[in-house]
């Protein structure tokens, strides 16, 4: 049973800089892996930020980057503002068939 | 503009079945994979599967838990895509999303509600 890991929950101030990780009990996340990252809000639909680990949507804010980082996929904020307070997922792809998601970082701005 | 919409969720009985539809508009459906999508109530996301568009053989993946029971189908004609639920347990009550994409899923659907109940 491959686990994908995400810290449960983090907070940051308005203004600051965060970032998120996604590990897999295989191994190191490679681009193998084409991480993807969503935001979720609240009795909403999830929002694709992120894939490929790096490539942002075209709607994508350019204060979220993702990136590689220690063996682990990663979601940076960076001037982080009150709306972007909210559930982020990240998801990747085994052998480029099976998905499996982490279980999500609460995000607080506070 | 890209539109995605889920339809055909509902209320069903433990081992009956129902199909999902997704209907989507604004782009050339036949070019690109889609996926489905889903989340149990208070849960996090999980991935049901993709199926590949028909340049890349129009095959599909699913995840574990759900195959064998679950079915992905495209109409590019119709730009569509099914999601065919079979022998549904209570386990499978959540909301599903579809979304453009297989391995860089972007835009995504409001979601439509299955609930499996006796």
């Amino acid at each position: 049973q491959t686990v994908v890991t995400q810290e449960p929950s983090l907070t940051v101030s308005p203004g600051g800089t965060v970032t998120l990780t996604c590990a897999s009990s295989t191994g190191a996340v490679t681009s193998d892996y084409y991480p993807n990252w969503f935001q979720q809000k609240p009795g909403q639909a999830p929002r694709a930020l992120i894939y490929s680990a790096s490539n942002r949507h075209s709607w994508t804010p350019a204060r979220f980057s993702g990136s590689l980082l220690g063996g682990k996929a990663a979601l940076t904020l960076s001037g982080v503002q009150p709306e972007d307070e909210a559930e982020y997922y990240c998801l990747l792809f085994y052998g480029g068939a099976q998905g499996v998601f982490g279980g999500g970082t609460k995000l607080t701005v506070l | 503009e890209v539109q995605l919409v889920e339809s055909g969720g509902g209320l069903v009985k433990p081992g009956r079945t129902l199909r999902l539809s997704c209907t989507t508009s604004g782009f050339t459906f036949g070019d690109y994979a889609m996926s489905w999508f889903r989340q149990a109530p208070g849960k996090g996301l999980e991935w049901v599967g993709f199926i590949r568009s028909k340049a890349y053989g129009g095959t599909t993946e699913n995840a574990a838990s759900v195959k064998g029971r679950f079915t992905i189908s495209r109409d590019d004609s119709k730009s569509i895509v099914y999601l065919q639920m079979n022998s549904l347990k209570t386990d499978d009550t959540a909301v599903y999303y579809c979304s453009r994409g297989g391995w860089s899923p972007g835009f995504w659907g409001q979601g439509t509600l299955v609930t499996v109940s006796p």
